[in-house]
Protein backbone atom coordinates (compact mmCIF):
# COMPACT_ATOMS: atom_id res chain seq x y z
CA UNK A 1 0.00 0.00 0.00
CA UNK A 2 0.58 3.96 -0.44
CA UNK A 3 1.75 5.60 2.82
CA UNK A 4 3.55 8.86 4.40
CA UNK A 5 5.35 8.88 7.77
CA UNK A 6 5.73 11.81 9.74
CA UNK A 7 6.06 12.79 13.12
CA UNK A 8 2.51 13.53 14.97
CA UNK A 9 4.27 16.63 17.34
CA UNK A 10 7.61 18.35 17.11
CA UNK A 11 8.53 21.67 19.63
CA UNK A 12 11.07 23.89 19.05
CA UNK A 13 12.17 27.24 20.49
CA UNK A 14 11.73 30.62 18.88
CA UNK A 15 15.27 31.71 16.85
CA UNK A 16 15.96 27.92 16.63
CA UNK A 17 16.15 25.03 13.56
CA UNK A 18 13.89 22.58 13.39
CA UNK A 19 13.89 19.31 10.81
CA UNK A 20 10.53 18.18 10.07
CA UNK A 21 11.14 14.41 8.26
CA UNK A 22 9.44 12.60 5.88
CA UNK A 23 9.18 8.70 4.83
CA UNK A 24 7.53 7.85 1.57
CA UNK A 25 6.15 4.17 0.26
CA UNK A 26 4.29 5.16 -3.25
CA UNK A 27 3.74 3.46 -6.45
CA UNK A 28 5.49 5.40 -8.68
CA UNK A 29 6.99 8.71 -7.80
CA UNK A 30 6.50 11.70 -9.40
CA UNK A 31 7.50 14.51 -6.95
CA UNK A 32 7.18 15.28 -2.47
CA UNK A 33 5.42 18.23 -1.47
CA UNK A 34 5.50 20.60 1.77
CA UNK A 35 2.46 22.28 2.68
CA UNK A 36 2.00 24.76 5.93
CA UNK A 37 -1.29 24.78 7.60
CA UNK A 38 -2.50 27.15 10.15
CA UNK A 39 -4.75 26.05 12.60
CA UNK A 40 -8.07 26.47 10.95
CA UNK A 41 -7.10 27.61 7.60
CA UNK A 42 -6.73 26.33 4.50
CA UNK A 43 -2.73 24.47 3.20
CA UNK A 44 -0.32 26.57 1.60
CA UNK A 45 2.39 25.32 -0.78
CA UNK A 46 5.73 25.30 0.52
CA UNK A 47 8.11 23.34 -1.83
CA UNK A 48 8.34 20.73 -4.00
CA UNK A 49 11.13 18.65 -4.52
CA UNK A 50 11.23 16.05 -7.78
CA UNK A 51 15.09 15.54 -7.89
CA UNK A 52 17.62 14.55 -5.34
CA UNK A 53 18.93 17.19 -3.29
CA UNK A 54 18.29 20.28 -1.08
CA UNK A 55 16.22 23.75 -2.34
CA UNK A 56 16.32 26.71 -0.18
CA UNK A 57 14.12 29.20 -0.17
CA UNK A 58 14.87 31.69 2.55
CA UNK A 59 14.30 30.75 5.69
CA UNK A 60 12.91 27.18 4.72
CA UNK A 61 14.82 24.61 2.39
CA UNK A 62 13.21 21.33 1.61
CA UNK A 63 15.46 17.50 1.17
CA UNK A 64 14.81 14.93 -1.35
CA UNK A 65 16.15 11.50 -1.35
CA UNK A 66 14.21 9.19 -3.54
CA UNK A 67 16.65 5.85 -3.17
CA UNK A 68 15.75 6.27 0.63
CA UNK A 69 12.16 7.45 0.27
CA UNK A 70 12.98 10.17 2.28
CA UNK A 71 12.23 14.15 2.65
CA UNK A 72 12.54 16.75 5.22
CA UNK A 73 11.62 20.24 5.90
CA UNK A 74 13.95 22.44 7.51
CA UNK A 75 12.90 26.03 8.84
CA UNK A 76 15.64 28.01 10.08
CA UNK A 77 15.15 31.21 12.74
CA UNK A 78 12.10 30.20 13.67
CA UNK A 79 9.22 32.68 14.49
CA UNK A 80 6.13 32.24 16.67
CA UNK A 81 3.68 32.74 13.47
CA UNK A 82 5.66 29.06 12.39
CA UNK A 83 3.61 27.63 14.70
CA UNK A 84 1.42 25.35 11.93
CA UNK A 85 0.98 22.02 10.83
CA UNK A 86 3.32 20.91 8.25
CA UNK A 87 1.94 18.56 5.58
CA UNK A 88 4.01 16.20 3.63
CA UNK A 89 2.54 14.71 -0.05
CA UNK A 90 3.74 12.41 -2.59
CA UNK A 91 2.90 12.04 -5.87
CA UNK A 92 2.37 8.63 -7.27
CA UNK A 93 2.81 7.33 -10.80
CA UNK A 94 -0.85 8.27 -11.51
CA UNK A 95 -0.15 11.81 -10.59
CA UNK A 96 -2.13 11.33 -7.47
CA UNK A 97 -1.11 13.07 -4.20
CA UNK A 98 -0.87 11.12 -1.08
CA UNK A 99 -0.90 12.76 2.23
CA UNK A 100 0.50 12.29 5.21
CA UNK A 101 -1.33 13.06 8.69
CA UNK A 102 0.83 16.42 9.08
CA UNK A 103 3.33 17.49 11.80
CA UNK A 104 1.92 20.07 14.04
CA UNK A 105 4.82 22.33 15.50
CA UNK A 106 4.72 24.35 18.28
CA UNK A 107 7.12 26.92 18.93
CA UNK A 108 7.94 28.20 22.45
CA UNK A 109 8.89 31.39 22.98
CA UNK B 1 -11.20 38.24 -2.15
CA UNK B 2 -10.28 34.64 -1.82
CA UNK B 3 -9.36 33.06 -5.39
CA UNK B 4 -11.02 29.89 -4.52
CA UNK B 5 -14.14 30.67 -2.38
CA UNK B 6 -16.27 27.91 -0.36
CA UNK B 7 -19.84 28.06 0.49
CA UNK B 8 -20.86 27.91 3.71
CA UNK B 9 -17.68 28.22 5.69
CA UNK B 10 -19.79 26.24 8.44
CA UNK B 11 -22.54 23.80 8.54
CA UNK B 12 -24.41 21.85 10.82
CA UNK B 13 -27.25 19.70 9.96
CA UNK B 14 -29.04 16.17 10.71
CA UNK B 15 -28.61 12.54 9.43
CA UNK B 16 -29.95 12.16 6.83
CA UNK B 17 -30.69 15.37 5.52
CA UNK B 18 -28.97 16.62 2.01
CA UNK B 19 -26.54 18.90 1.58
CA UNK B 20 -24.32 20.69 -1.11
CA UNK B 21 -21.26 22.58 -0.66
CA UNK B 22 -19.97 24.85 -3.12
CA UNK B 23 -17.27 26.09 -4.70
CA UNK B 24 -15.96 28.58 -7.12
CA UNK B 25 -12.84 29.48 -8.32
CA UNK B 26 -11.41 32.82 -10.22
CA UNK B 27 -8.23 31.29 -11.12
CA UNK B 28 -8.70 30.18 -14.50
CA UNK B 29 -7.93 26.02 -13.28
CA UNK B 30 -8.89 23.57 -15.16
CA UNK B 31 -8.59 21.12 -12.29
CA UNK B 32 -10.79 21.27 -9.12
CA UNK B 33 -10.91 18.75 -6.27
CA UNK B 34 -12.79 18.31 -3.09
CA UNK B 35 -10.70 16.94 -0.22
CA UNK B 36 -11.72 15.97 3.63
CA UNK B 37 -9.93 16.38 6.25
CA UNK B 38 -10.16 14.46 9.53
CA UNK B 39 -8.02 14.83 13.10
CA UNK B 40 -4.94 12.37 13.14
CA UNK B 41 -5.34 11.35 9.00
CA UNK B 42 -4.30 13.04 5.66
CA UNK B 43 -5.85 14.91 3.61
CA UNK B 44 -8.14 12.37 1.35
CA UNK B 45 -9.65 12.70 -1.92
CA UNK B 46 -13.01 12.59 -3.08
CA UNK B 47 -13.30 13.47 -6.14
CA UNK B 48 -11.70 15.37 -8.90
CA UNK B 49 -12.37 16.95 -11.84
CA UNK B 50 -9.73 17.86 -15.10
CA UNK B 51 -12.39 19.83 -16.87
CA UNK B 52 -16.10 20.37 -16.64
CA UNK B 53 -16.69 16.97 -18.76
CA UNK B 54 -14.24 14.96 -16.86
CA UNK B 55 -15.95 13.66 -12.94
CA UNK B 56 -13.14 10.83 -11.24
CA UNK B 57 -13.79 9.22 -8.04
CA UNK B 58 -10.93 9.64 -5.05
CA UNK B 59 -10.48 7.18 -2.70
CA UNK B 60 -13.19 7.89 -0.31
CA UNK B 61 -16.03 8.83 -2.97
CA UNK B 62 -18.94 6.29 -1.55
CA UNK B 63 -21.41 8.65 0.21
CA UNK B 64 -20.50 11.55 -2.21
CA UNK B 65 -21.60 13.16 -5.78
CA UNK B 66 -20.01 15.98 -7.47
CA UNK B 67 -21.33 18.22 -9.91
CA UNK B 68 -19.17 20.65 -12.09
CA UNK B 69 -21.41 22.89 -13.70
CA UNK B 70 -18.84 25.26 -15.28
CA UNK B 71 -15.03 25.75 -14.94
CA UNK B 72 -15.13 27.44 -11.84
CA UNK B 73 -17.43 26.08 -10.16
CA UNK B 74 -17.00 22.59 -8.42
CA UNK B 75 -20.11 21.27 -5.78
CA UNK B 76 -19.74 17.94 -3.82
CA UNK B 77 -22.85 16.64 -2.73
CA UNK B 78 -24.05 14.40 0.85
CA UNK B 79 -27.42 12.80 -0.33
CA UNK B 80 -27.69 11.50 2.88
CA UNK B 81 -25.47 12.67 5.50
CA UNK B 82 -24.22 10.32 8.78
CA UNK B 83 -22.24 11.27 11.76
CA UNK B 84 -18.94 10.15 10.10
CA UNK B 85 -18.82 12.58 7.66
CA UNK B 86 -18.61 15.61 9.99
CA UNK B 87 -15.39 16.67 8.86
CA UNK B 88 -13.59 19.67 7.38
CA UNK B 89 -14.30 19.68 3.77
CA UNK B 90 -11.42 21.35 1.57
CA UNK B 91 -11.97 22.24 -2.46
CA UNK B 92 -9.05 23.00 -4.51
CA UNK B 93 -7.53 23.79 -7.73
CA UNK B 94 -4.47 23.19 -9.84
CA UNK B 95 -2.80 24.06 -13.46
CA UNK B 96 -0.18 21.50 -14.65
CA UNK B 97 0.45 24.22 -16.98
CA UNK B 98 1.98 26.35 -13.69
CA UNK B 99 5.72 27.65 -14.65
CA UNK B 100 7.31 25.42 -12.76
CA UNK B 101 4.99 22.42 -13.51
CA UNK B 102 4.81 21.62 -9.91
CA UNK B 103 0.78 20.86 -9.85
CA UNK B 104 0.77 23.06 -6.57
CA UNK B 105 -2.77 22.87 -4.95
CA UNK B 106 -4.49 26.41 -4.69
CA UNK B 107 -7.18 25.66 -1.67
CA UNK B 108 -10.34 27.01 -0.71
CA UNK B 109 -10.80 28.59 2.97
CA UNK B 110 -12.54 24.99 3.87
CA UNK B 111 -16.24 24.15 4.99
CA UNK B 112 -16.77 23.00 8.26
CA UNK B 113 -19.75 20.16 8.63
CA UNK B 114 -20.97 18.38 11.78
CA UNK B 115 -23.81 15.72 11.06
CA UNK B 116 -25.92 14.69 14.74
Amino acid sequence: GQNIDQPTEMTATEGAIVQINCTYQTSGFNGLFWYQQHAGEAPTFLSYNVLDGLEEKGRFSSFLSRSKGYSYLLLKELQMKDSASYLCAALDSNYQLIWGAGTKLIIKP
Amino acid sequence: DADVTQTPRNRITKTGKRIMLECSQTKGHDRMYWYRQDPGLGLRLIYYSFDVKDINKGEISDGYSVSRQAQAKFSLSLESAIPNQTALYFCATSDPRDRDYTGELFFGEGSRLTVL
